[in-house]
């Protein structure tokens, strides 16, 4: 079963405007979560979290939204520029025994057209 | 500081050979991990490790093996390499267990 869902595999966006990239979880002991990018070639790198007792956290372009009742989060990337094409992976975290666990979404690729 | 850094980048294997997957951290991380992705889908935690010694399964376990003795290597050994386990391995460490995670560039592995 699919704990967390990205049901976008893809989403072009004009340079400029803002990019919207969505992501579900079921599991309501989930108490983080993350947004990581990964260019090709690359591993995936830290972008922006949320603590599930916040429902916003900005940093520059990026704001992550959590709405806890519907389990629902979104990134949102204001304005979108070029460098911000690649692939954007949502993780919800459980801390297990002192160690976090992440649980990753299938990915997003976000591509921003000039 | 070269980060987390994971050899080889690449690597075919035939049925039933078996491989060691390196990985080595110079940001005297605690915790390390070992994820797998398969295309189209998210990354998968295969092992932990919280301390030099101290190892446990993840998500997916089955089919592989880890050690850690010193603070900066974690190894994923395979030991009968299997079509199933195609994918590609990132490394990951962090400072403490609900600390960011970084990660490394990752090793293609595939099994024919």
């Amino acid at each position: 079963d699919q704990q967390v869902k990205q049901n976008s595999p893809s989403l072009s966006v004009q340079e400029g405007r803002i990019s919207i990239l969505n992501c579900d979880y079921t599991n309501s002991m989930f108490d983080y979560f993350l947004w990581y990018k990964k260019y090709p070639a690359e591993g995936p790198t830290f972008l922006i979290s949320i603590s599930s007792i916040k429902d916003k956290n900005e940093d520059g372009r990026f704001t992550v939204f959590l709405n806890k009742s519907a389990k629902h989060l979104s990134l949102h990337i204001v304005p979108s520029q070029p460098g911000d094409s690649a692939v954007y992976f949502c993780a919800a975290s459980a801390t297990f025994q002192g160690a976090q666990k992440l649980v990753f979404g299938q990915g997003t690729r976000l591509t921003i057209n000039p | 500081n070269a980060g987390v850094t994971q050899t080889p980048k690449f690597r075919i294997l035939k049925i039933g050979q078996s491989m060691t997957l390196q990985c080595t951290q110079d940001m005297n991380h605690n915790y390390m991990y070992w994820y797998r992705q398969d295309p189209g889908m998210g990354l998968k935690l295969i092992y932990y490790s919280v301390g030099a010694g101290i190892t446990d399964k993840g998500e997916v376990p089955n089919g592989y093996n880890v050690s850690r003795s010193t603070t900066e290597d974690f190894p994923l050994r395979l030991e009968l390499a299997a079509p199933s386990q195609t994918s590609v391995y990132f490394c990951a460490s962090s400072p403490g267990g609900t600390d960011t995670q970084y990660f490394g560039p990752g090793t293609r592995l595939t099994v024919l």
